[in-house]
């Protein structure tokens, strides 16, 4: 099974600055077929279900900011907020769906400093 | 526009059998690469994945949690159902399910059913 972990567990940044988020895989998760990486990122706010941001590490789902971007390949991934909004506070996760069963991070929750 | 819903009970006591039901709308599982999965939540912790059913009737779980869980589809009702036997207080969580793409993930979440497990 692919263990997926996360880093920081928590993370204050101003409002305006970056937000950088890690996640690592235990193998890889490209598919070499197509050369993509089957990895995403989800927001979730208090009380609410996760969203989805962000697919194939870094492709982002409709109607998302572009503030937010996804980065990496094989085992190594980056969630970045460009400036930080107050309606960022949320839990971050990231999941690889390479391979059953698909894995979740710890999460990642981001605040306001 | 994908919705899904999760109904079942709010409490079960200790070795009983949760059932809960996903109803769901926007799609089909009739239709080739369609899936509905199923992810709880522990109150103030991480997700975790449990089960996957696909349009032709595939199933995936959970290893740890594999003896326990059933995944069941009823593609008339559009409903998908999840079923776990000797339930446990460590079972307490907010069960979602979920339409998942084999492409980008679990792309629509039901507003998810928090079950309690107390005597």
């Amino acid at each position: 099974d692919i263990v997926v972990t996360q880093s920081p567990d928590s993370l204050a940044v101003s409002l305006g600055e970056r937000a950088t988020i890690n996640c690592k895989s235990s193998q890889t998760v490209l598919y070499s077929s197509n050369n993509k990486n089957y990895l995403a990122w989800y927001q979730q706010k208090p009380g609410q279900p996760p969203k989805l941001l962000i697919y194939w590490a870094s492709t982002r789902e409709s109607g998302v900011p572009d503030r937010f971007s996804g980065s990496g390949s094989g085992t190594d991934f980056t969630l970045t907020i460009s400036s930080l909004q107050a309606e960022d506070v949320a839990v971050y996760y990231c999941q690889q769906y390479y391979d059953t069963p698909y894995s979740f991070g710890q999460g990642t929750k981001l605040e306001i400093k | 526009q994908i919705t899904l819903k999760e109904s079942g009970p709010t409490l079960v006591k200790p070795t009983q059998t949760l059932t809960l039901t996903c109803t769901f709308s926007g799609f089909s599982l009739r239709t080739s690469g369609v899936r509905v999965g199923w992810i709880r939540q522990p109150p103030g912790k991480a997700l975790e994945w449990l089960a996957l059913i696909y349009w032709d009737d595939d199933k995936r779980y959970s290893p740890s949690l594999k003896s326990r869980l059933t995944i069941t589809k009823d593609t008339s009702k559009n409903q998908v159902v999840l079923t776990m036997t000797n339930m446990d207080p460590v079972d307490t969580a907010t069960y979602y399910c979920t339409h998942n793409s084999p492409w980008f993930g679990e792309t629509h979440w039901g507003q998810g059913t928090l079950v309690t497990v107390s005597s």
